[in-house]
């Protein structure tokens, strides 16, 4: 398995400001996951970034509003732009555990609050 | 639009009791199947997958899961659980290899000593 830290853990934000998190794991993966955990709710994909090029993102999110970058096989960072308080929410980095299998392994998830 | 459906949102039970909790899937095509787990503070861990073959899977600390392809289902399982079991499960679903997983809801499982 793999060991992802991202950062910040947390974070309390102003409206209409954006915030960039980061993802490090301790290996290199081909593909990397962004997720929401809205409150009281469960976690839903918010895009697919592979290295090398552009994040594939899903039903809901544009790319104008969580850009994504991932310079690396080891790297990547979600930017929550011009946020609102319906942005806050968990949200959580993942890794593709190998195989096309679909496991993912998770990053502990950067908890944001926007007021 | 394909989803995942966990019947049960909040769960108390006394220690020793067993434990099952429902999950299915909208999807008649090839899925791989997981339950993850997230105690108090931690981290989403994976708790046990299906990817093929026998139906009935085990994983850590006891717990199994058996697919019914023919319900759609991935039921959670454990003969006696344990106070230590207090967390929150969820199960996700990769459709066919596609990229990304679809969770369900969660259920909030409370184990009384």
């Amino acid at each position: 398995s793999a060991v992802i830290s991202q950062k910040p853990s947390r974070d309390i934000c102003q409206r209409g400001t954006s915030l960039t998190i980061q993802c490090q794991v301790d290996s290199q993966v081909t593909m990397m996951f962004w997720y929401r955990q809205q409150p009281g709710q469960s976690l839903t994909l918010i895009a697919t970034a592979n290295q090398g090029s552009e994040a594939t993102y899903e039903s809901g999110f544009v790319i104008d509003k969580f850009p994504i970058s991932r310079p690396n096989l080891t790297f990547s960072t979600l930017t929550v732009s011009n946020m609102s308080p319906e942005d806050s929410s968990i949200y959580l980095c993942s890794v593709e555990g190998g195989r096309g299998s679909g496991e993912q392994f998770f990053g502990p998830g950067t908890r944001l609050t926007v007021l | 639009a394909q989803s995942v459906s966990q019947h049960n949102h909040h769960v108390i039970l006394s220690e020793a009791a067993s434990l099952e909790l429902g999950c299915n899937y909208s999807y008649g095509g090839t899925v791989n199947l997981f339950w993850y787990v997230q105690y108090p503070g931690q981290h989403l861990q994976l708790l046990l997958k299906y990817f093929s073959g026998d139906p009935l899977v085990k994983g850590i600390k006891g717990f199994e899961a058996e697919f019914i392809k023919s319900k759609f289902s991935f039921n959670l399982r454990k003969p006696s659980v344990q106070w230590s079991d207090t967390a929150e499960y969820f199960c996700a679903v990769n459709w066919g290899g596609a990229d990304g997983l679809t969770f369900g809801k969660g259920t909030h499982l409370i184990i009384q000593p």
